[in-house]
């Protein structure tokens, strides 16, 4: 069974640098890509990021927190991480990550998200 | 970026009534890159529809997915007390990926 377990998320200063990571089970890690989706309190989905299988040579960012976020994995430790920086208010919500689906596939995995609580 | 519309925002309906979901796209989505989900309070969303019209595995044959172009709807025939929910849109077809507002389904 496909495991997707994210951690890292806490309460952070304005300004302040978080690393989120989502660790895998259940799956060949190295074949697939790996999105992160945040959720703001009370709001919908946002696609923030995407890295590539394999070597992770493509990574994608949404214009929210290009600059200011690096999405990167590490194939032995089964885990893809989300580098937060320059954290402001509007970060503050739950991160979800999810293995990419591939054409045809009937399923798709989540983990069950982690919190990022920005705040003084 | 293809910005997703969904209507209504929320849909009021008694078990066992028919409920017709809405998802506008801004451009033109390929129906191979159109999907739903649903989230319930508490919980990661789950795929429900990928491909516009093909249920995800486990999903029962209530759900029906249909469209294409800019204009897709998921349709519930009859609703049983695990479907009240929050569905939402997707699109993966350009770029970055972006979801619709949501329409939640809550019983009457």
């Amino acid at each position: 069974e496909v495991q997707l377990v994210e951690s890292g998320g806490e309460l952070v200063q304005p300004g302040g640098s978080l690393r989120l990571s989502c660790t895998a089970s259940g799956t060949t890690f190295s074949l697939y890509g790996f999105n992160w989706v945040r959720q703001a309190p009370g709001k919908g989905l946002e696609w923030i990021s995407y890295i590539s299988s394999s070597s992770g040579n493509t990574m994608d960012y949404a214009d929210a927190v290009k600059g200011r976020f690096t999405i990167s994995r590490d194939n032995a430790k089964s885990s893809v991480y989300l580098q937060m920086s320059s954290l402001g208010d509007d970060d503050t919500a739950v991160y979800y990550c999810s293995r990419e689906r591939w054409f045809g596939d009937r399923e798709e995995y989540w983990g069950q998200g982690t919190v990022v609580i920005v705040s003084s | 970026e293809i910005v997703l519309t969904q209507s209504p925002g929320t849909l009021s309906l008694s078990p066992g009534e028919g409920a017709t979901l809405s998802c506008r796209t801004s451009q033109t989505v390929r129906s191979s890159y159109l999907a739903w989900y649903q989230q319930k309070p508490g919980q990661a969303p789950s795929l429900v529809m990928y491909g516009a019209s093909n249920r995800a595995t486990g999903i029962p044959d209530r759900f029906s997915g249909s469209g294409s172009g800019t204009d897709f709807t998921l349709t519930i025939s009859s609703l049983e007390p695990e479907d009240y929910a929050v569905y939402y849109c997707q699109q993966n077809d350009t770029s970055p990926m972006t979801f619709g507002p949501g329409t939640k389904v809550d019983m009457k």
